[in-house]
């Protein structure tokens, strides 16, 4: 069974704090992907990484950094936070199927930040 | 730009009926479409996907059909049951090149017992 691991369900941080966020998956993976969720807004990509030390940005970048220094751990980190990066956070992975793209991605539990 | 859009922001339906759940999208590169479900305080779980080759999917009780004319795909489940109550994603993707996918933003259905 996939499993996908973030290192907090419910956090609350000060404006201006670094706040890493954690994720780990079990499944030897190579895609992961951060995603966060808003009322109305559905889910936007911020970073995902199809490989070890490889990044590429999403929708909505600004603001987020990520690292991958291991296959199955990809952190998100918001260098100074913001109130208006209060939101759900959702980590996902999915595998490489025989060279070709899997369509199927694996999310985790989510972490509600809030930013005061 | 909202490329995936499900305009129905929620639905309640009976217990034992059909919920049919719409989703439309505008980029016609788009060759992939899934639909996740999601549960308060969890990460969405997959459903059922479609690949643009096929107009139809079955599984189980859910059933996705995909309009590539109408660049409209719908979910049905039948029958519907309280434990179907969630929120329910759309997602489309090029599969050409990117690794990305683009999320609708979701319908919440509501099966009444």
């Amino acid at each position: 069974d996939v499993k996908v691991t973030q290192s907090s369900r419910y956090l609350v941080k000060r404006t201006g704090e670094k706040v890493f966020l954690e994720c780990v998956q079990d499944m030897d993976h190579e895609n992961m992907f951060w995603y966060r969720q808003d009322p109305g807004l559905g889910l936007r990509l911020i970073y995902f990484s199809y490989d070890v030390k490889m990044k590429e940005k999403g929708d909505i970048p600004e603001g987020y950094s990520v690292s991958r220094e291991k296959k199955e751990r990809f952190s998100l980190i918001l260098e100074s936070a913001s109130t208006n990066q209060t939101s759900m956070y959702l980590c996902a992975s999915s595998p490489l199927m025989g060279g070709t793209f899997s369509y199927e991605q694996y999310f985790g539990p989510g972490t509600r930040l809030t930013v005061t | 730009d909202q490329q995936v859009k499900q305009n129905s922001p929620s639905l309640s339906v009976q217990e034992g009926r059909i919920s049919i759940l719409n989703c439309d999208y505008t980029n016609s590169m788009f060759d992939y479409f899934l639909w996740y479900k999601k549960y308060p305080a969890e990460g969405p779980t997959f459903l059922i996907s479609i690949s643009s080759i096929k107009d139809k999917n079955e599984d189980g009780r859910f059933t996705v059909f995909l309009n590539k004319s109408a660049k409209h795909l719908s979910l049905h489940i039948v029958p519907s049951q309280p434990g179907d109550s969630a929120v329910y994603f759309c997602a489309a993707s090029d599969t050409s090149g990117t690794y990305k996918y683009i999320f609708g933003t979701g319908t919440r259905l509501k099966v009444l017992a």
